[in-house]
């Protein structure tokens, strides 16, 4: 299994413009997450989707966007570029049974992208 | 809100110490915690996850405990070695009071080096 796969790994945006991350696992989880992690921080929640279809806010969603077709695609999409989205960009999965995201989430190699 | 806060930031000690690194987070609502590790430009590894019925879990030299009502977990790490060096990200799945969770909470980290 690969688990979870992100591209591109780096990226270098101007003000702007837009642009997608995609996220991929082969894992069968019905759980995705993106999150964002800025120097010196701790990663913050900007979607999470519990499953095809469902998708909801995290912590820091303004400026971003996301849709889950399928069980295994779960794309980023930024409109609008800023300096302030200059960031690493994590996707993580998880399975749970029931209604409650209980067991280890995995994450993926990172996005590293920088708005000029 | 949920506030997860690692103390120390950082540290340094030489190879072959047994350590301690201090998780505490605000609000004791939560599922479970995880321990992850960070390598420098790479992704999160999870180390230990730990439900909110457990008081530990172990692995290999790693064992991290977790104390709900107060708050507070701790990793220990035995017999420490250079490979050992990574940052360390402690991590909350806090519950909702209708039930269901979004991602998980973050600290910012303890920047731990291992001298050999």
């Amino acid at each position: 299994n690969a688990g979870v796969t992100q591209t591109p790994k780096f990226r270098i945006l101007k003000i702007g413009q837009s642009m997608t991350l995609q996220c991929t696992q082969d894992m069968n989880h019905n759980y995705m997450y993106w999150y964002r992690q800025d120097p010196g921080m701790g990663l913050k929640l900007i979607y999470y989707s519990v499953g095809a279809g469902i998708t909801d806010k995290g912590e820091v969603p303004n400026g971003y966007n996301v849709s889950r077709s399928t069980t295994e695609d779960f794309p980023l999409r930024l409109e609008l570029a800023a300096p302030s989205q200059t960031s690493v960009y994590f996707c993580a999965s998880s399975y749970s049974g029931g209604m409650e995201p209980r067991n280890t989430q995995y994450f993926g190699p990172g996005t590293r992208l920088t708005v000029l | 809100k949920q506030e997860v806060t690692q103390i120390p930031a950082a540290l340094s000690v030489p190879e072959g110490e047994n350590l301690v690194l201090n998780c505490s987070f605000t609000d004791s609502a939560i599922y479970n915690l995880q321990w992850f590790r960070q390598d420098p430009g790479k992704g999160l590894t999870s180390l230990l996850l730990i439900q909110s019925s457990q008081r530990e879990q172990t692995s290999g030299r790693l064992n991290a405990s977790l104390d709900k009502s107060s708050g507070r977990s701790t990793l220990y790490i035995a017999a420490s070695q250079p490979g050992d060096s990574a940052t360390y990200l402690c991590a909350v799945l806090r519950m909702y009071s209708g039930g269901g969770a979004d991602g998980l909470t973050f600290g910012k980290g303890t920047h731990l080096i291992i001298q050999p």
